[in-house]
């Protein structure tokens, strides 16, 4: 089983849409857990932190439900500025090292 | 921008060659992580670099080894290169050890023919 895993998609929405991204991690030890976002050909950039309480930033929320081990994002209103793969990111803390652990992405088409 | 960069952004080798890549860490930052992202796949975890120590390492064979230098930049190093070592490389920095916010370089795009 993967570390990190999310759906590939492509998910294709219409502008306007609501659109969720689910994610799932295997090690119940995990610390901290984040989204990035990464445009074609181009290096990978924070979206948003994902916390227990769960948070939002706009059009964008987050959720964190640590005992079912999964991550949520959910954007309202899509701009076809939002087509872009959205990474889960898992941040494992191992006697004091810490190691970022990507999905492999979902990819996401906002469509006019 | 995030204030790393990497270097070269582009390049070409054949197999069994040398490479190294080459990143400069955002001011204030002490750490460094290299990933290797493959097409259609999420970045992979090599290794990181704290305070010029390897504090962590994906599983990736010993031929991929790295340095980091008093000024905190890095090298990634990778010997006997294979087919599937074409790949886009990734420099991120961060503060204290990997704990926060990992800003990241532009890549390195290897080719290995």
């Amino acid at each position: 089983r993967k570390e990190v895993e999310q759906d590939p998609g492509p998910f294709n929405v219409p502008e306007g849409a609501t659109v969720a991204f689910n994610c799932t991690y295997s090690n119940s030890a995990s610390q901290s857990f984040f989204w990035y976002r990464q445009d074609c050909r181009k290096e990978p950039k924070l979206l948003m932190s994902v916390y227990s309480s769960g948070n939002e930033d706009g059009r964008f929320t987050a959720q964190l439900n640590r005992a079912s081990q999964y991550i949520s994002l959910l954007i309202r209103d899509s701009k076809l500025s939002d087509s872009a793969t959205y990474l889960c990111v898992v941040n494992e803390d191992t006697s004091g090292t810490y190691k970022y652990i990507f999905g492999t992405g979902t990819r996401l088409k906002v469509l006019a | 921008e995030t204030g790393v960069t990497q270097s070269p952004t582009h390049l070409i080798k054949t197999r069994g060659q040398q490479v190294t890549l080459r990143c400069s860490s955002q001011s204030g930052h002490n750490t460094v992580s290299w990933y290797q992202q493959a097409l259609g796949q999420g970045p992979q975890f090599i290794f990181q670099y704290y305070r010029e120590e390897e504090n962590g390492r994906g599983n990736f064979p010993p031929r991929f080894s790295g340095l980091q230098f008093p000024n905190y930049s890095s090298e990634l190093n990778v010997n006997a290169l294979e087919l599937d070592d074409s790949a886009l490389y990734l420099c991120a920095s961060s503060r204290d050890g990997g704990a926060g916010e990992l800003f990241f370089g532009e890549g390195s795009r290897l080719t290995v023919l």
